[in-house]
């Protein structure tokens, strides 16, 4: 699977939106990629996930650029209960292998009152 | 509840020891992985089923780790001969299918600590 590096951390005002930024330069055509959040003693939490087209639910909006090489989740309006480690995975949809995630070191992500 | 559950939450274990850690994945679903989490790092593979079948293996450290899922259900992580090395928090994911596109749902993990 590609390697993924994002920053190793940021800080957002609460109540504004949070933009995590991922590169993916080396990434495949069958790759999507994947975001998760890992809250402090907790499991790593699914966010969103997305191939070319932007994606948005109920928790975040992710933007993949046109080149595929980078990516940003944003949170729109960050709170206190989104201070968390971000991580951004890419992963084989389809083919041989287990699938496993591949985790980074990840964004900690701070949202300051 | 409808979410992975795992227990115990914390485990305290002597060097030496032998430890099972149970993971019950998401009713119904197909693919159960397993994860080691070092304090401080992004957690790594451990294994991998589809269904009882253990497809991928490669990521255990030794052959002191072992992982069932007999009825392809509920799975368990076996670690015979605990070193203090081994403390780390297990998680244990699963997926609804093989393959594709879906994501895979976390428990929040056993916490091992080996004395």
């Amino acid at each position: 699977d590609a390697k993924t590096t994002q920053p190793t951390s940021m800080d957002c005002a609460e109540g504004r939106a949070a933009n995590l930024p991922c590169n993916h330069s080396t990434i495949s055509g069958n790759e999507y990629v994947y975001w998760y959040r890992q809250i402090h003693s907790q499991g790593p939490q699914y966010i969103i996930h997305g191939l070319k087209n932007n994606e948005t639910n109920e928790m975040a909006s992710l933007i993949i650029t046109e080149d595929r090489k980078s990516s940003t989740l944003i949170l729109p309006h960050a709170t206190l209960r989104d201070t968390a480690v971000y991580y951004c995975i890419v992963r084989v949809a389809a083919g041989a292998g287990s699938y496993q995630l591949t985790f980074g070191k990840g964004t900690k992500l701070s949202v300051i009152p | 509840g409808a979410g992975v559950s795992q227990s115990p939450r914390y485990k305290v274990a002597k060097r030496g020891q032998d430890v099972a850690l149970r993971c019950d994945p998401i009713s119904g679903h197909v693919s159960l992985f397993w994860y080691q989490q070092a304090l401080g790092q992004g957690p790594e593979f451990l294994t991998y089923f589809q269904n009882e079948a253990q497809l991928d293996k490669s990521g255990l450290p030794s052959d002191r780790f072992f992982a069932e899922r007999p009825e392809g259900s509920v799975s368990t992580l076996k670690i015979q001969r605990t070193q203090q090395e081994d403390s780390a928090v297990y998680l244990c994911a699963s997926s609804p299918q093989v393959g594709g596109n879906q994501p895979q749902h976390f428990g929040d993990g056993t916490r091992l600590s080996i004395l």
